[in-house]
């Protein structure tokens, strides 16, 4: 039961293009999403998150898009450079009660390829 | 570098054994969280701690245990070791109320 699914496994990007990354979730009860960029043999990176009360968020030339409805959100990277070839998760979590978030689910990632 | 650390970077064990995986959160943090990466399975949440309490088990196995200690910093046991169990473990960390986990760089277990 993969509640949160990435289903293109590699995307090729020319350098200055814009990059798209997909994800969708199944459970309506995540409500905090996050991407993480990572690099063999290294920890996650964090990059972005959006809360489920909002339907966009933008730090620089990352911006984080969520339709709620459509269970779906996404994160585009303007322009995308050679430095940002590496696999990016997508991840959800749920408000756990008290003042807590609990677990991470993960998607199973996209190789992000960007071409000089 | 997210703050958290880990330690060893690298292990390798034979089937049967029991490794100690060793994790340090950020400052200040008090949630300590486990995953486990291997091929086929992509990152798969393990278990989490709060100020030294269990607060949530995922997909972890009998053999595995964990802790955290007075300070903050905690322990993922794994014993009787399978060839299976061969993967990259990571702890991550966060500040209470807040949904953003900040990761280590991870301990790549090899059985042999």
């Amino acid at each position: 039961d993969q509640q949160v699914k990435q289903n293109s496994p590699s995307l090729s990007v020319q350098e200055g293009r814009i990059s798209i990354l997909n994800c969708d979730y199944t459970n309506s009860m995540f409500d905090y999403f996050l991407w993480y960029k990572k690099y063999p043999a290294e920890g996650p990176t964090f990059l972005i998150s959006i809360s489920s009360i909002k339907d966009k968020n933008e730090d620089g030339r990352f911006t984080v898009f969520l339709n709620k409805s459509a269970k779906h959100l996404s994160l585009h990277i303007v322009p995308s450079q050679p430095g940002d070839s590496a696999v990016y998760f997508c991840a959800a979590s749920a408000y756990a009660g008290g003042t807590s978030y609990g677990k991470l689910t993960f998607g199973q990632g996209t190789i992000l390829t960007v071409h000089p | 570098d997210s703050g958290v650390t880990q330690t060893p970077k690298h292990l390798i064990t034979a089937t049967g054994q029991r490794v100690t995986l060793r994790c340090s959160p950020r400052s200040g943090d008090l949630s300590v969280y486990w995953y486990q990466q291997s091929l086929d399975q992509g990152l798969q949440f393990l278990i989490q701690y709060y100020n030294g309490e269990e607060r949530a088990k995922g997909n972890i196995l009998e053999r595995f245990s964990a802790q955290q200690f007075p300070d903050l910093h905690s322990e993922l046991n794994l014993s009787s070791l399978e060839l299976g169990d061969s993967a990259l473990y990571f702890c991550a960390s966060s500040v209470e109320a807040q949904g953003t986990q900040y990761f280590g760089p991870g301990t790549r277990l090899l059985v042999l």
